[in-house]
């Protein structure tokens, strides 16, 4: 069964430092997106991403987020400029064309950010 | 605002015990309904869901869910638990149109005691 794929795992990172998540959604999947889940709390949605552009961010998805589909295989968060609440799981998630399959989305395993 | 709870956090039973987790949204609109299943050192899986027709839809490993839109509900059963049931367990909803996010619930830890 095709399933979502994340690296790295772990990331520890300095305060300040820059990080890049990476994500290999299911292969003919259209729609993807990050989420973020800060310990003891709920799984909060980032972004969504459509036709090679964002579709919708949250509040939480500023100035020093972005993602990137740089090829036909991977979907990358980037963080430039990390703080230490930027601490979390990050978790990407991939969902099919429009209809039943638009709709239900395939989450990876997570990677688990920490920054000093 | 759109929000989904859930009212347990914390859930500790024994084995062949019944189980009911409960979720309740604030949504406007249309939605999708969907629980996924955590278990320890793993990532999300999908239980079960709701789209439309009979309010009573059953998932894998045993569970059910019922769809009671007066109350805006949508709680999860299972009738004998085992300890492999031992997870967190998220409620999640989404509209039918636009970029789908998920709204989700806070999340419910259901240990499980041999």
């Amino acid at each position: 069964e095709p399933e979502v794929t994340q690296t790295p795992s772990h990331q520890v990172t300095q305060m300040g430092q820059e990080v890049i998540l990476r994500c290999v959604p299911i292969s003919n999947h259209l729609y993807f997106y990050w989420y973020r889940q800060i310990l003891g709390q709920k799984v909060e949605f980032l972004v969504s991403f459509y036709n090679n552009e964002i579709s919708e961010k949250s509040e939480i998805f500023d100035d020093q987020f972005s993602v990137e589909r740089p090829d036909g295989s991977n979907f990358t968060l980037k963080i430039r400029s990390t703080k230490l609440e930027d601490s979390a799981m990050y978790f990407c998630a991939s969902s099919g064309t429009s209809g039943t399959e638009g709709e239900t989305q395939y989450f990876g395993p997570g990677t688990r950010l920490l920054v000093l | 605002a759109q929000s989904v709870s859930q009212h347990n956090h914390h859930v500790i039973l024994s084995e062949a015990a019944s189980l009911e987790l409960g979720c309740n949204y604030s949504y406007g609109g249309t939605v999708n309904l969907f629980w996924y299943v955590q278990y320890p050192g793993q990532h999300l899986q999908l239980l079960l869901k709701y789209f439309s027709g009979d309010p009573l839809v059953k998932g894998i490993k045993g569970f059910e869910a019922e769809f009671i839109k007066s109350k805006f509900s949508f709680n999860l059963r299972k009738p004998s638990v085992q300890w492999s049931d031992t997870a967190e367990y998220f409620c999640a909803v989404n509209k039918k149109s636009g970029t789908y996010k998920y709204i989700f619930g806070t999340g419910t830890r259901l240990k499980v005691l041999a």
